[in-house]
């Protein structure tokens, strides 16, 4: 079935480092992907999406580009800061008639200054 | 400003009692969902209506009820055959259609059973 698969966490960090959080997808069809950011204790907030393949999501320094060669969705970040530590959830947007989403396990990003 | 509103935002309940969970939206949003999160873990879809007066089963639906009668609200009913309710519990819409429409999440309702 559909699922989507992220690299374990907790990934630290020391701040203005290259940050990368992998995401593999399985999937019929042309999903859409998306990256969701979670802060403690609150909901989830959308932190980039692409809509089909070398689709490039960017957003507050954030990047991923859809591969469907891969089938993946990797974030990429050129210099994390502190302020970036949270979790990241990789999500894939089935494409019947549901329009449900599928997440990842989520991986925790903590950034030391 | 639009958006979703859940309340409360921590919530206790003695075992076997029904408690509901509140969620509204003023975004115009035909779809809704509810989403449960365990600690450490992704989220698991409970309910989704794309429509009122209509709702689907997610995939850990047991234990749980929705309604449905207004476009802006959509309850979640967590019944006393839920047998282990104590989650964060997150609701969320989006616009409905084949366009990739992103969903918006609320601040979500922690639940614990004393």
């Amino acid at each position: 079935g559909d699922s989507v698969t992220q690299m374990e966490g907790p990934v630290t960090l020391s701040e203005e480092a290259f940050l990368t959080i992998n995401c593999t997808y399985t999937a019929t069809g042309y999903p859409s992907l998306f990256w969701y950011v979670q802060y403690p204790g609150e909901g989830l907030q959308l932190l980039l999406k692409a809509t089909k393949a070398d689709d490039k999501g960017s957003n507050k320094g954030f990047e991923a580009t859809y591969r469907k060669e891969t089938t993946s969705f990797h974030l990429e970040k050129g210099s994390v800061q502190v302020s970036d530590s949270a979790v990241y959830f990789c999500a894939l947007r089935l494409m019947d008639s549901s329009y449900k989403l599928i997440f990842g396990s989520g991986t925790r990003l903590l950034v030391r200054p | 400003d639009g958006g979703i509103t859940q309340s409360p935002k921590y919530l206790f309940r003695k075992e076997g009692q029904n408690v509901t969970l509140s969620c509204e939206q003023n975004l115009n949003h035909d779809a809704m969902y509810w989403y449960r999160q365990d600690p450490g873990q992704g989220l698991r879809l409970i309910y989704y209506s794309q429509i009122v007066n209509d709702f689907q089963k997610g995939d850990i639906a047991e234990g749980y009820s929705v309604s449905r009668e207004k476009k802006e609200s959509f309850p979640l009913t967590v019944t006393s055959a839920q047998k282990n309710p104590t989650a964060f519990y997150l609701c969320a819409s989006s616009k409905s259609g084949d366009s990739p429409n992103e969903q918006f999440f609320g601040p979500g309702t922690r639940l614990t059973v004393l």
